[in-house]
């Protein structure tokens, strides 16, 4: 089945330091999500890239879809302790409907 | 305040009782969503709904069952709990099935004893 894999499962990083997470794919996706989730929080949508090769920025987030539409990456840079949290990418192929897996998410942490 | 409210917040339950977790939605999004959350293994899609009437299941459906009768309303059963269904339980919708911004409940924690 559908598989959508993500790295590093941790990372820990000093305030001012970059970091990236990995999501990988088995299977082409119709697009990919993003979202973080604050400790004892619920997920919160970040962005969708739905084109290949797609490139999005939010201030210091920078998202890539890759051009085989198999994978992304989320990269921050100079960290902040705001940044603490998981990400996760979740993907859908576009024949399963409805069907939208996240990969186990990225849990970062920033020491100040 | 719109969005998704879960209930119950957390719920302990002995082991083969039978449990629903009622999740609903005031944002008239056409599809919704459970999944459990273990640490370690991320967000796992229990069953969907890509509109009311509709129903799927996702990578972890045994165990569970999930109905849609309107657009609202999407509860969760457990018919016989288990110890491994053990977890928080967020449900979640989407104007658009497989697309678009999912929107979470604050979720519900499960412990199965």
């Amino acid at each position: 089945g559908q598989q959508v894999m993500q790295i590093p499962q941790y990372q820990h990083v000093q305030e001012g330091e970059d970091f990236t997470t990995y999501c990988n794919s088995s299977t082409t996706l119709s697009n990919i999500q993003w979202y973080k989730q604050r400790p004892g929080g619920h997920p919160v949508f970040l962005i969708q890239l739905v084109k290949s090769g797609e490139v999005k920025k939010q201030k210091r987030l920078t998202f890539q879809f890759g051009e085989a539409k198999k994978n992304s990456s989320l990269h921050i840079t100079a960290t902040q302790t705001t940044d603490v949290g998981t990400y996760f990418c979740a993907g859908s192929k576009a024949s399963n409907t409805g069907k939208l897996i996240f990969g186990q998410g990225t849990t970062l942490q920033v020491k100040p | 305040i719109a969005g998704i409210t879960q209930a119950p917040t957390s719920q302990i339950l002995a082991a083969g009782r039978r449990m629903t977790l009622r999740c609903t939605q005031d944002m008239r999004h056409n599809a919704m969503y459970w999944y459990r959350q273990d640490l370690g293994l991320g967000l796992r899609l229990i069953h969907y709904s890509n509109t009311a009437g509709t129903t799927g299941k996702g990578e972890v459906p045994d165990g569970y069952s999930v109905s849609r009768a309107n657009t609202d309303d999407f509860p969760l059963t457990l018919a016989s709990a288990v110890p491994s269904q053990t977890s928080v339980y967020f449900c979640a919708s989407s104007g658009l099935a497989g697309a678009g911004e999912l929107f979470f409940g604050e979720g519900s924690r499960l412990t199965v004893l």
